[in-house]
């Protein structure tokens, strides 16, 4: 089976910029996505093919993917980014999530 | 505005069984791939499956394989879960979801149903 791989936690200051990684063995041929989960919300999808944004997502929030990593970046962190981060591809005609990465914004 | 709306959730004991269902408006249903998703208390999210438009492809997880069927009525604008011998591990909110387009993204999510397994 294949497997995504974040690291469980990332903190990041007010206005700094924060990068959540997402690891699986050559993700890099693979279209990849990124998910932002409140508690009690679904959640919401932020980056689609690897580096685009759905309406209505700032701009803030931005992806790349490349190797065996992709990544999300989140510039000028805001209190209400504080969340829980999934990265997400497709092996055959699975849905893969990653264990999620929770962002702290101190 | 396109909205999805699961029901079929509750309280259910040990080696019972429940059917979910997603109903969908403010778009072509019949047109778009879905799918079950699923969150655990205190846990990350967890794809269950996938249908086609047409219902003709469906792929479910080998984590819940041989214990959930997923079915849709394009008549009815609606998605199916057919959870059985539920365990306490199934334990979760459970969402359905459609891609943004083929493999794209899951960008439109319901609010998600409780089931709660337990004795």
């Amino acid at each position: 089976s294949y497997d995504l791989t974040q690291p469980p936690a990332v903190s990041v200051s007010p206005g700094q910029t924060a990068t959540i990684t997402c690891s699986g063995d050559k993700l890099g041929d693979k279209y990849t996505c990124w998910y932002q989960k409140k508690p009690g919300q679904p959640p919401v999808l932020v980056v689609y093919q690897d580096s685009k944004r759905p309406s209505g997502i700032p701009d803030r929030f931005s992806g790349s993917n490349s190797g065996d990593t992709a990544t999300l970046t989140v510039s000028g962190t805001q209190a209400m980014d504080e969340a829980d981060y999934y990265c997400q591809a497709w092996d055959s005609g699975d849905v893969i999530f990653g264990g999620g990465t929770k962002l702290t914004v101190l | 505005d396109v909205e999805l709306v699961e029901s079929g959730g509750g309280l259910v004991q040990p080696g019972g069984s429940l059917r979910l269902s997603c109903t969908a408006s403010g778009f072509a249903f019949s047109s778009y791939e879905m799918n079950w998703v699923r969150q655990s208390p205190g846990k990350g999210l967890e794809w269950l499956s996938y249908i086609s438009s047409t219902g003709s492809t469906i792929y479910i997880a080998d984590s819940v394989k041989g214990r959930l069927t997923v079915s849709r009525d394009n008549a009815k604008d609606s998605v199916y879960l057919q959870m059985n011998s539920l365990r306490a591990e199934d334990t979760a909110v459970y969402f359905c979801a459609r891609d943004l387009g083929s493999r794209t993204g899951l960008v439109y999510w319901g609010q998600g149903t409780l089931v709660t397994v337990s004795s």
